[in-house]
């Protein structure tokens, strides 16, 4: 059974552009989850999609959006880009909202911002 | 606002010497406490989910427990492939926020 599967791996940018991430949850799985994973802040929640309505956020600015499609694939965007948003981007699925909870995460997508 | 403290931030072993690492924390309504596994490089994998107060699960050298207010990961004579950071996260307030991290314990296991 495949895992969670992030693209890009590894990507650099420059301040003020954007980017787009994406990530596909384990087959049968309904629910994406973000997570932003940095040395001195650990991994704080970005946010939640299930049945492709968002369904929870953490506490980031508007800058950072997401979506997620009818196959349960998903996306995130980081608008205007800051040196600060460099990070290993982590999305994680499961089956779904109710449950138990357990997440799978995936390699994650490391962005640098130059 | 849900917290969760890990210590020690590091912990160093020689192979064979069996060491706790501990999870503290405040959470409104627990749904569920989770221990995962990070290599360098790679996402989180997942180990172990506790519910409630008393429960143990194991798995080869890994023990996990839990209390009221925090949980413990007993590694039993560890090999330097049981190298790792160890991450505790919690579920709760209704899972309204999605899990709360701890900033891991990086464990050591020299040969």
């Amino acid at each position: 059974k495949a895992g969670v599967t992030q693209t890009p791996r590894y990507l650099i940018k420059t301040r003020g552009q954007q980017v787009t991430l994406s990530c596909s949850p384990i087959s049968g799985h309904r629910s994406v989850s973000w997570y932003q994973q940095t040395p001195g802040q650990g991994l704080q929640f970005l946010f939640e999609y299930f049945s492709e309505t968002q369904r929870n956020k953490g506490n980031f600015p508007g800058r950072f959006s997401g979506r997620q499609f009818s196959n349960s694939r998903s996306e995130m965007n980081v608008s205007t880009l800051e040196l600060g948003d460099s990070a290993l981007y982590l999305c994680a699925s499961r089956l779904g909202l109710s449950g138990t909870g357990e997440l799978f995460f995936g390699e994650g997508s490391r962005l640098t911002v130059l | 606002e849900d917290q969760v403290t890990q210590s020690p931030e590091a912990l160093r072993l020689q192979e064979g010497e069996s060491s706790s690492l501990n999870c503290s924390y405040t959470v409104s309504g627990l749904r569920g406490l989770f221990w995962y596994r990070q290599d360098p490089g790679k996402g989180p994998e997942f180990l172990f989910t506790l519910y409630s107060a008393g429960e143990e699960k194991e798995k080869e050298r890994l023990k996990a427990t839990l209390t009221k207010k925090e949980s413990f990961l007993h590694i039993t004579a560890p090999k330097p492939e049981d190298s790792a950071t160890y991450l505790c996260a919690t579920w709760g307030g209704g899972g309204a926020d999605g899990l709360t991290f701890g900033k891991g314990t990086h464990l050591i296991i020299q040969p």
